[in-house]
């Protein structure tokens, strides 16, 4: 099945830093969706990207789309403390949606 | 709107049993989808439905079985309940189309001894 892995699997920072997790596919997406999902809840919908290069903000947050559409990245700036959670990318490949291992963002006051 | 509601939020079963996961949503969406999400494992897919009548494997269907009767409802049901299978489980619904994200349900946590 389609692979996307994401890196790193765990991320720690001060808040006040900058955060950033990356998903990589072997294959040209179609299209990338990220996701937060907060400790005990269950995954949100952030934002989907699908034009080769795109670049979306979303406040703090800025998602990019590879020119090749193989990788995609979220960057947080100036994390706060309600950043906490894990960060998911996913992509379909026909019907089926496959989601990163994501990444866990612990946030350090 | 009540979005994805999965009943019930915990459940313990023994080696064998078998059980049924619920899952109901109210915006009339084409897409359903069954997730398993394991520490470090992400969120796996085991079953899909693209509408009324219409289902299909996952990642990792075996053990499971689901069903389609209606738009609103998609079941999950777990045959014989395997050590395996304990996991949390997400139900997740969108329109029919690329260009929609999911909406998941609050999940099912379940424990299999």
């Amino acid at each position: 099945g389609q692979q996307v892995m994401q890196i790193p699997q765990y991320q720690h920072v001060q808040e006040g830093e900058d955060f950033t997790t990356y998903c990589n596919s072997s294959t040209t997406l179609s299209n990338i969706q990220w996701y937060k999902q907060r400790p005990g809840g269950h995954p949100v919908f952030l934002i989907q990207l699908v034009k080769s290069g795109e670049v979306k903000k979303q406040k703090r947050l800025t998602f990019q789309f590879g020119e090749a559409k193989k990788n995609s990245s979220l960057h947080i700036t100036a994390t706060q403390t309600t950043d906490v959670g894990t960060y998911f990318c996913a992509a379909n490949t026909g019907n089926q949606f496959y989601f990163g291992t994501g990444t866990s963002l612990t946030v350090i006051p | 709107n009540a979005g994805v509601t999965q009943t019930p939020k915990f459940q313990v079963l023994k080696t064998g049993q078998s059980m049924t996961l619920q899952c109901a949503q109210d915006m009339n969406h084409e897409y359903m989808s069954w997730y398993r999400q394991d520490p470090g494992m992400g969120l796996r897919l085991i079953h899909y439905s693209v509408g009324a009548g219409i289902t299909d494997q996952g990642e990792v269907p075996n053990g499971y079985n689901v069903s389609r009767s209606t738009t609103e409802d998609f079941p999950l049901r777990l045959l014989s309940a395997a050590p395996s299978q304990t996991s949390v489980y997400f139900c997740a619904s969108s329109p029919w189309g690329e260009k929609y994200g999911y909406t998941f349900g609050s999940g099912t946590r379940l424990t299999v001894v």
